[in-house]
């Protein structure tokens, strides 16, 4: 089935760097959306992509649909301490309507 | 209310029995996604709805995973016979058919003992 790479697993950063995470997929994908998850609560959007090359941003964050469809990007820039927490990738296919969700990367950012 | 509503929010069930986890979507959402998420990992797809169409429970892990959404609004996962490898976040999330991006509630976490 198809499936999603998270690189990196997991950064310890210093408040105030800027932070890169991507994406990468076995399959084509028609969108792209980025999750934050804290503890015991539900992924919350950050960002949706629809078309290869796309680059949105929602305040410090950005995030790229790469022109091969098969990865995405998000930076975020200026870390602050409530950016700690899992990060999700979720792709969709022209298929089907169930979104694939990557294995997360984990941030922690050092005051 | 405004976002996704999930309850319970906690459940702990002995092996074997049934349990129950209610959604209440967005209003005005046509779509209903289930998925399960295990400590430690991303969600995994478990079922699908369009209205009060089931258009895909490829996801669900046995035939002890019942879902269903008979008005097109509320669902309900339905979990038979629990065993302790279900225990799991069950997140529910719907979405504006458009744009189709999922919005989460803040999940229904089951333990199984």
């Amino acid at each position: 089935g198809q499936q999603l790479n998270q690189s990196p697993q997991s950064m310890f950063i210093q408040e105030g760097e800027d932070v890169s995470m991507n994406c990468t997929s076995s399959s084509i994908f028609n969108t792209w959306l980025w999750y934050k998850q804290d503890p015991g609560e539900g992924p919350v959007l950050l960002i949706a992509l629809y078309k290869a090359g796309e680059l949105t941003s929602n305040g410090r964050l950005t995030a790229q649909f790469g022109i091969t469809r098969k990865d995405s990007f998000l930076n975020i820039s200026a870390s602050i301490p409530s950016d700690v927490g899992i990060y999700f990738c979720a792709g969709r296919d022209n298929y089907g309507q169930n979104f694939v969700f990557g294995p997360g990367t984990r941030l922690s950012v050092l005051p | 209310g405004a976002g996704v509503s999930q309850s319970p929010r906690y459940k702990v069930a002995k092996r074997g029995q049934d349990v129950a986890l209610r959604c209440d979507p967005i209003s005005g959402h046509v779509s209903l996604f289930w998925y399960q998420q295990a400590l430690g990992q991303g969600p995994e797809f478990l079922t699908y709805f369009q209205n009060e169409a089931q258009l895909d429970k490829s996801g669900l892990p046995s035939d002890r995973f019942f879902a269903e959404r008979p008005e097109g609004s509320v669902s309900t996962l339905k979990i038979q016979r629990t065993q302790q490898e279900d225990s799991a976040v069950y997140l529910c999330a719907s979405s504006p058919l458009r744009t189709g991006e999922l919005f989460f509630g803040e999940g229904s976490r089951l333990t199984v003992l």
